[in-house]
């Protein structure tokens, strides 16, 4: 059965360019979430979506960050443009809503903006 | 906002000795979860506790809601190398069908053999 798969898993960039982060949440989950960890801020909500709607988003640090989910089985975060400050494991993780949250977190996107 | 943070935040003990993290809440929530993070690996399900002064166990992992459902603990009987890594706690509240998980600070465990 497959988990939460995300992608890319590393990914180094110079800053000012572009970030995309994609998410396939598991089948059948009806919430995803996207959290940033690092080691000064720990593990931080950045924005949620039930059934594809951002319910929360009070996490985005700025403008500069960007989410969307077109469809159930799809969700992208976006930085543009990146900042050093902005390296970080980006997680995304998805849960099926009813049944007491647990959540599933893929396993990480590694970002290193230099 | 709700706020949950756990203590202490960094823990280094002998193998087979024991440990434990708390994690405490700022408000009542309807349940707690707790969470594994394995050094370079992502937060891993372990429980959820549910009921006012629920105990859970798992093989040398013991964990414990408090009757005010404002608090929690894991416990980890004789340590052993495989339990390296950072454990959360997670509280939820809210409505039903509207809840927020909120994750803890989370305690990173070190043993040394």
């Amino acid at each position: 059965d497959a988990g939460v798969i995300q992608s890319p898993r590393h990914e180094v960039t110079e800053m000012g360019q572009e970030v995309t982060l994609r998410c396939k949440p598991i089948s059948g989950h009806n919430s995803l979430f996207w959290y940033r960890q690092t080691m000064m801020r720990g593990l931080e909500l950045l924005i949620y979506f039930n059934n594809n709607v951002p319910i929360d988003d009070s996490g985005m640090p700025e403008d500069r960050f960007s989410a969307k989910m077109p469809n159930a089985s799809f969700s992208t975060l976006k930085i543009q443009p990146s900042e050093p400050r902005d390296s970080a494991v980006y997680f995304c993780a998805s849960s099926l809503w009813i049944s007491g949250n647990t959540i599933y977190f893929g396993e990480g996107s590694w970002l290193t903006v230099v | 906002g709700q706020q949950v943070m756990q203590i202490p935040q960094y823990q280094h003990v002998q193998e087979g000795e024991d440990f434990t993290t708390y994690c405490n809440s700022s408000t009542t929530l309807s349940n707690i979860q707790w969470y594994k993070q394995r050094p370079g690996g992502h937060p891993v399900f372990l429980i959820q506790l549910v009921k006012s002064g629920e105990v859970k166990k798992q093989k040398r992992l013991t964990f414990q809601f408090g009757e005010a459902k404002k608090n929690s603990s894991l416990h980890i009987t004789a340590t052993q190398t495989t339990d390296v890594g950072t454990y959360f706690c997670a509280g939820s509240s809210g409505d039903f069908g509207n809840e927020k998980l909120t994750f803890g600070t989370g305690t990173r465990l070190t043993i040394i053999p």
